[in-house]
């Protein structure tokens, strides 16, 4: 079983404000890192996968990076926006089709 | 495209009754999963799928049994439900393997 950790757990941010999120995960069999948003009263919404070692993925003002050899991946938002609130989760992906999640970072943006 | 639907929305059960949550995608997907959702705590993987007449076990499989006779379809049995399975349960699907999963809306069990 890994444990993959996010942080902070929430974090409230200003219109207009950069930020950015930590997942943290074991290198052992690891395979990939996915990122989702979760809406409330919605399901969980795919944003990025990463396999690779300096992996970068960029959507919008959304981006992402893997560091697989220390073992963690940082999600930023550029300028969020009131409709960026969301919880963002992130999985590790094993060799062997086992996908573990963290509990998330709920972000909420003030306007 | 409908995507992934689940049914029933939701659902009561007691202690010791069954049930079957249906699960099923129209994207001609190879690989469906069934994940928990309980406060706190992350999804937790119970079963997958990587094809029709394919499954294999999750993090917390017990307590549930699944099969996949079709691609379409990837059913999640309850066989004697207990209050510990009280939770919120999604699906999901993927092209293959090791692309983005695309869950479906879940379905919220309640075992009394």
């Amino acid at each position: 079983i890994l444990n993959v950790e996010q942080s902070p757990q929430s974090l409230h941010v200003q219109e207009g404000d950069s930020t950015n999120f930590t997942c943290s995960f074991p290198s052992s069999n690891f395979y990939a890192l996915h990122w989702y948003r979760w809406e409330t009263a919605k399901s969980p919404e795919a944003l990025f996968v990463m396999t690779l070692n300096g992996d970068e993925k960029k959507k919008g003002r959304i981006s992402a990076t893997l560091n697989t050899k220390e073992g963690y991946s940082y999600l930023y938002i550029k300028g969020s926006q009131p409709e960026d609130s969301a919880t963002y989760l992130c999985a590790s992906q094993d060799t062997g089709n086992q996908f573990y999640f963290g509990t998330g970072t709920s972000l909420t943006v003030i306007p | 495209n409908a995507g992934v639907t689940q049914t029933p929305k939701f659902q009561v059960l007691k202690t010791g009754q069954s049930m079957t949550l249906q699960c099923a995608q129209d994207m001609n997907h190879e690989y469906m999963s069934w994940y928990r959702q309980d406060p706190g705590m992350g999804l937790r993987l119970i079963h997958y799928s990587v094809g029709a007449g394919i499954t294999d076990q999750g993090e917390v499989p017990n307590g549930y049994n699944v099969s996949r006779s079709t691609t379409e379809d990837f059913p999640l049995r309850l066989l004697s439900a207990a209050p510990s399975q009280t939770s919120v349960y999604f699906c999901a699907s993927s092209g293959t393997t090791y692309n983005e999963q695309f869950f479906g809306p879940g379905t919220r069990l309640t075992v009394l």
